[in-house]
């Protein structure tokens, strides 16, 4: 059974702190990595991608992958009101068409 | 990355009756996917609709409650059956496109079934 774990939260930060989104993985064989991001009452909005140990950026936002702790993480810089939303972490294997989701970590920033 | 829609966005049903999604693709694509999302839930996959036959669906669901249809490679259609308060969800079609490695998902389906 392939599992994806997050901290469903709240993540609550102040206006331009950084804020950190973790994400752990069951499945040693997953290759790609992805996180989304999910407003109330909207669908999932892919983000950031990943498929090599490091770190990758893309404005404010950093995802860092490790595949020998079996862990992703995203971090936001200067986290704004507007990045409040949930943060869906999902992780795939070569030649799978099908993402495994977790559940999601709730980030709020406040002003 | 591909234009997705779906219809109705919303519907409040009664016990008992079926409810028909439509998805559209304003491109070919290779996979189509429905998801349902219960409140405060992540994703569950429901099924893959596959082109030209019958739909593969995931441990839990069947066919007689959520059958699907995929005429051609940018349409996709998801009937809720004799619906029940618990299919209260939202339903999101979400697709695969070649040379890009994950799911884009449409803006979903709320389904409020009293």
């Amino acid at each position: 059974q392939k599992e994806v774990e997050q901290n469903s939260g709240p993540l609550s930060v102040p206006e331009g702190a950084i804020a950190s989104l973790n994400c752990t993985y069951s499945d040693r064989v997953s290759q790609s990595f992805f996180w989304y991001r999910q407003y109330s009452g909207k669908s999932p909005e892919l983000i950031m991608s990943i498929y090599s140990n490091g770190d990758k950026e893309d404005g404010r936002f950093t995802a860092q992958l490790n595949k020998a702790s079996q862990y992703v993480s995203l971090l936001i810089r200067d986290s704004q009101p507007s990045d409040s939303a949930t943060y869906l972490c999902a992780v795939k294997t070569g030649g799978s068409y099908i993402p495994t989701f977790g559940r999601g970590t709730s980030l709020i920033v406040h002003p | 990355s591909a234009v997705i829609s779906q219809k109705p966005s919303r519907d409040i049903c009664q016990r008992g009756t079926s409810l028909t999604i439509q998805c559209q693709v304003d491109s070919q694509v290779t996979m189509m996917f429905w998801y349902r999302q219960q409140p405060g839930q992540s994703l569950t996959l429901i099924a893959t609709a596959n082109q030209g036959s019958e739909a593969t669906y995931e441990s839990g669901f069947v066919i007689d409650k959520f059958p699907i249809s995929r005429p051609n490679l940018t349409f996709s259609t998801l009937t809720v059956s004799n619906m029940s308060p618990e299919d209260s969800s939202i339903y999101l079609c979400s697709v695969h496109i070649a040379g890009v490695e994950t799911q884009y998902f449409g803006p979903g389906t709320r389904l409020l079934v009293l």
